[in-house]
């Protein structure tokens, strides 16, 4: 069992619509990362968590560490938003990267 | 503030070739990331380098890949000779503190095709 999971894998929606994904997690960690990759390969940190629940713009991601899992939601969602979101954790001494949730959002 | 950059952005080679890519971290960032993302999956960490010191090469096959920093700033990973499996995304990052848990900025990566 991979110790970083997130679901759906894939994802489709239409523009307009309320996106969650989810990243859980079994390993003790100091923060989680939600990253965004476009095709092409270049990746942009998003947000770094540690506790509580944090915002940007149409973009907000929470943590519940008690629980071991976070969500990445994105409100009135654009086709611009089409990327893979990659989950990744810190534990003290390394990094480990979720395999990612490929979203397509369509006109 | 100019980002990580990394060159080429494309390579494809045949196997048993040698390739080297390049990158330049963003300015002041003491610790650099090799990583290597195949198809599919979530990257996985080659190399990490702390000034022109290697931290962690734990999971770098030392056998054909190679990497260097010499002067703290930039850095060169070789592969030599190339496998078909390694054709992947091979991505640069950057962050301020050999910490893992600071933020960490990604280049645009090289993909690289071995056939």
């Amino acid at each position: 069992k991979n110790e970083v999971e997130q679901s759906p894998q894939n994802l489709t929606a239409q523009e307009g619509e309320f996106i969650t994904i989810n990243c859980s997690y079994s390993v003790g960690i100091s923060a989680l990362h939600w990253l965004q990759q476009h095709p092409g390969g270049g990746i942009v940190s998003l947000f770094m968590l540690s506790s509580g629940k944090k915002k940007h713009g149409r973009l907000i991601a929470t943590i519940n560490i008690q629980e071991k899992h976070s969500s990445l939601h994105i409100t009135a969602s654009h086709p611009r938003d089409s990327a893979v979101y990659i989950c990744a954790v810190s534990p003290p001494d390394k990094l480990i990267f979720g395999t990612g949730t490929r979203l397509q959002v369509f006109p | 503030e100019a980002g990580v950059a990394q060159s080429p952005r494309y390579k494809i080679i045949e196997k048993r070739q040698s390739v080297a890519f390049w990158c330049n971290p963003i300015s002041g960032h003491a610790t650099l990331y090799w990583y290597q993302q195949i198809l599919g999956q979530g990257p996985k960490l080659l190399i990490q380098f702390q000034n022109n010191g290697v931290v962690d090469d734990s999971q770098l096959p030392k056998d054909r890949f190679s990497a260097e920093r010499l002067k703290g700033v930039d850095s060169t990973l070789k592969i030599q000779p190339a496998k078909l499996e390694d054709s992947a995304v091979y991505l640069c990052a950057s962050s301020l503190h050999f910490d893992r848990t600071y933020e960490q900025y990604f280049g645009p990566g090289t993909r690289l095709t071995v056939t």
